[in-house]
């Protein structure tokens, strides 16, 4: 299964937009592009997913590279809720779906 | 309301005694999948289900069993629990998964196992 790397935390300020990056190197053409957060005990929560152009919803942005090896998840203006562990992960048709250690995402009042 | 629901929500059990973590989803979702997920190691799949019938064996599905007879239930067996196995368990449903489009997982509440 391709890898993906993030960093292992992050801060922001309340109110301010936050760039969480990914990179998945080596990433196949048929590998789907997906990020989940966990908030504190809780189960994961679908954020937002694509293949290959830039995807909107009410809750984040994404936004992937031409040559698709980095994507960048965006919240444009992070709450207190948004506290969390963001994960990145890269899944191909029927293949597993593999969770790595995410990305801590603090937010600061 | 749309859920996937597991029962029980926490469980304390003794090695080798065989029981059962039920998933159930009402939303007439294609996929679903078990996870666990254990300190320092995230999330991790156990067994996945494309459709009634239809499994397939996640990263580690040693030492777990999963049946799919009907599309609502997914049940996570564990025959001959260890001591290994005290994890965290959650069940996830998807209106379709793989082949044809991957679309967004629903997560249950999870479980809290603990096998002594």
């Amino acid at each position: 299964d391709a890898k993906t790397t993030q960093p292992n935390s992050m801060e922001s300020n309340e109110e301010e937009p936050v760039h969480l990056p990914c990179n998945h190197s080596t990433i196949s053409g048929t590998d789907y592009i997906h990020w989940y957060r966990q908030l504190p005990s809780q189960g994961p929560e679908y954020v937002i997913h694509g293949l290959t152009s830039n995807v909107n919803n009410r809750m984040a942005s994404l936004a992937i590279a031409e040559d698709r090896k980095s994507s960048t998840l965006i919240l444009h203006r992070a709450t207190l809720r948004d506290a969390a562990v963001y994960y990145c992960i890269l899944s191909d048709y029927g293949q597993n779906f593999v969770f790595g250690p995410g990305t801590r995402l603090s937010v600061l009042p | 309301e749309a859920q996937v629901t597991q029962n029980p929500r926490y469980l304390i059990t003794v090695t080798g005694k065989k029981l059962t973590v039920t998933c159930s989803q009402n939303m007439n979702h294609e996929y679903m999948s078990w996870y666990r997920q254990d300190p320092g190691l995230g999330l991790r799949q156990i067994y996945y289900s494309m459709n009634v019938e239809v499994t397939d064996k996640g990263d580690v599905p040693e030492g777990y069993k999963v049946s799919r007879k009907e599309k609502r239930n997914f049940p996570l067996i564990l025959e001959s629990p260890s001591p290994n196995q005290t994890s965290l368990y959650f069940c996830a449903s998807s209106p379709k998964g793989g082949r044809i489009l991957w679309d967004e997982q629903f997560f249950g509440p999870g479980t809290r196992l603990t096998v002594l």
